[in-house]
């Protein structure tokens, strides 16, 4: 696809409920991040995949987030037992490639999730 | 700790009005600056990034002035129109770019 795709791109829960959020990313682009938008304010890290490897995920605020990207292309962030805290939008965005020579590649980023949570 | 400061919260300018939207940040190893526009429902689109070799950077209407020493930069939008009303983020990076810190955001209005 032409961009970044996000699926749902609204998610109703009730507090307790398992939920899966999935992420399309531009084709060919190795790099994958997860953020968290909370309302008013800006995202917030979560995540990074290089191909199917999660080389940080030092901003999952608890061991209820998890995230995979088994193939190294479309990525599932998955949170269980939601709590009403958890929502949020949830931004997905991919990169050529992170890290080499140190250049930044830049990040395109879909059009989120919103997850609200009851 | 929030990593990059943004100021204003909101701005209402004129058509035509030049805003600036300002930050500031504190960890000296951050080396890429991108702003990015988002509009409500939408995810946040790059407009335009600096490093911290250049002062200033111009595309189209606009302009990220960088000053280095006070690290402190600017967005600034030539000739504004009601289609600029959005929401702006600015954001910093550590070359490795594994994550974006990103100010709080700017709700910008440009009143027709």
């Amino acid at each position: 696809g032409a961009g970044v795709s996000q699926s749902p791109r609204y998610k109703v829960a009730k507090r307790g409920q398992d939920v899966a959020l999935r992420c399309d990313p531009i084709s060919g682009h190795v790099s994958l991040f997860w953020y968290q938008q909370a309302l008013g304010q800006g995202p917030e890290f979560l995540t990074y995949f290089q191909n199917e490897a999660q080389l940080d995920k030092s901003g999952l605020p608890s061991d209820r987030f998890f995230a995979e990207r088994p193939e190294g292309s479309v990525s599932t962030l998955k949170i269980q037992r939601t709590q009403q805290e958890d929502s949020a939008v949830y931004l997905c965005a991919s990169s050529r490639l992170t890290g080499t020579g140190g250049l930044v590649h830049e990040q395109y980023f879909g059009p989120g999730t919103r997850l609200t949570v009851t | 700790q929030q990593q990059v400061k943004q100021s204003p919260q909101s701005l209402i300018v004129q058509k035509g009005g030049i805003p600036i939207i300002n930050c500031a940040y504190e960890n000296t190893a951050f080396d890429y600056f991108p702003w990015y526009q988002q509009f409500p429902g939408k995810g946040p689109a790059l407009l335009i990034a600096i490093r911290p070799d250049v002062s200033e950077k111009k595309e189209g209407r606009f302009t990220i002035s960088f000053n280095k020493s006070a690290k402190q930069f600017s967005l600034h939008i030539m000739d504004s129109q009601p289609g600029d009303s959005a929401t702006y983020f600015c954001a910093a990076s550590l070359n490795t770019g594994n994550q974006f810190y990103f100010g709080t955001g700017t709700s910008l209005t440009v009143i027709p």
